[in-house]
């Protein structure tokens, strides 16, 4: 059973360029997280997923930020017109049940605007 | 507003002996609450948790303690191996809102020789 997957690993965009993370939870999970990581700073929830809806969008950002859930295929976490502060790690977790399990994390996508 | 506060931003122990990470909140909301480690390049991997209804919940050579009344926690490991160093993060979150969790700043822990 693979776990929690991010890609990419690694996204250098230019500045006014879209970034688009994408996260396969793990098989069976319908339920998926986004968190954001600064750094030097913790991780930030941003958005919450359930298949096709958004449960809780209150970490994201107003504009520019934008995250889906579709019946087929990953979760995507699409930011439009890169700035240098979108530079950071975005880590996905995933988990089968709204209550009474831990999510599990994936490794992250590490985003550096230039 | 962080809700969730780790002050130790580092910790240095020698191998074998207890480790001890500290963690205070400020929402009383918040129920249930849980310990991840994290290695560089990685993601945050689930270590233990404890609900708000138990003062103490041990795994192995784990064990995370509870003060509701003090709004503390703390995560004990011992004995301390040097696999162990990595950043613990502390997280809570309030039941009805999934896995939405509040996360501490983090403190990175080196278990030496």
């Amino acid at each position: 059973n693979a776990g929690v997957m991010q890609n990419p690993r690694h996204l250098v965009r230019r500045r006014g360029q879209e970034a688009r993370l994408r996260c396969s939870p793990m098989k069976g999970h319908s339920h998926v997280y986004w968190y954001r990581q600064l750094p030097e700073e913790g991780l930030k929830f941003m958005v919450y997923l359930q298949k096709e809806n958004i449960i809780d969008e209150s970490g994201m950002p107003k504009e520019r930020f934008s995250a889906e859930f579709p019946k087929e295929g990953p979760s995507i976490l699409r930011i439009q017109q890169v700035v240098r502060g979108d530079s950071a790690a975005y880590f996905c977790a995933s988990s089968p049940y709204k209550t009474g399990t831990e999510a599990f994390f994936g490794q992250g996508t590490r985003l550096t605007v230039v | 507003d962080q809700q969730v506060k780790q002050n130790s931003p580092s910790l240095s122990v020698q191998e074998g002996r207890i480790s001890i990470l500290n963690c205070d909140y400020t929402n009383s909301m918040f129920d249930y609450f849980l310990w991840y480690k994290k290695y560089p390049a990685e993601g945050p991997t689930f270590l233990i948790s404890i609900s708000s209804i138990k003062d103490k919940n041990e795994d192995g050579r784990f064990t995370v303690f509870l003060n509701k009344s003090a709004k503390h926690l703390s995560l004990h490991i011992v004995p301390s191996q040097p696999g162990d160093s990595a950043v613990y993060f502390c997280a809570a979150r309030i039941t009805g809102g999934g896995n939405k969790l509040t996360f501490g700043t983090g403190t990175q822990l080196k278990v030496e020789l």
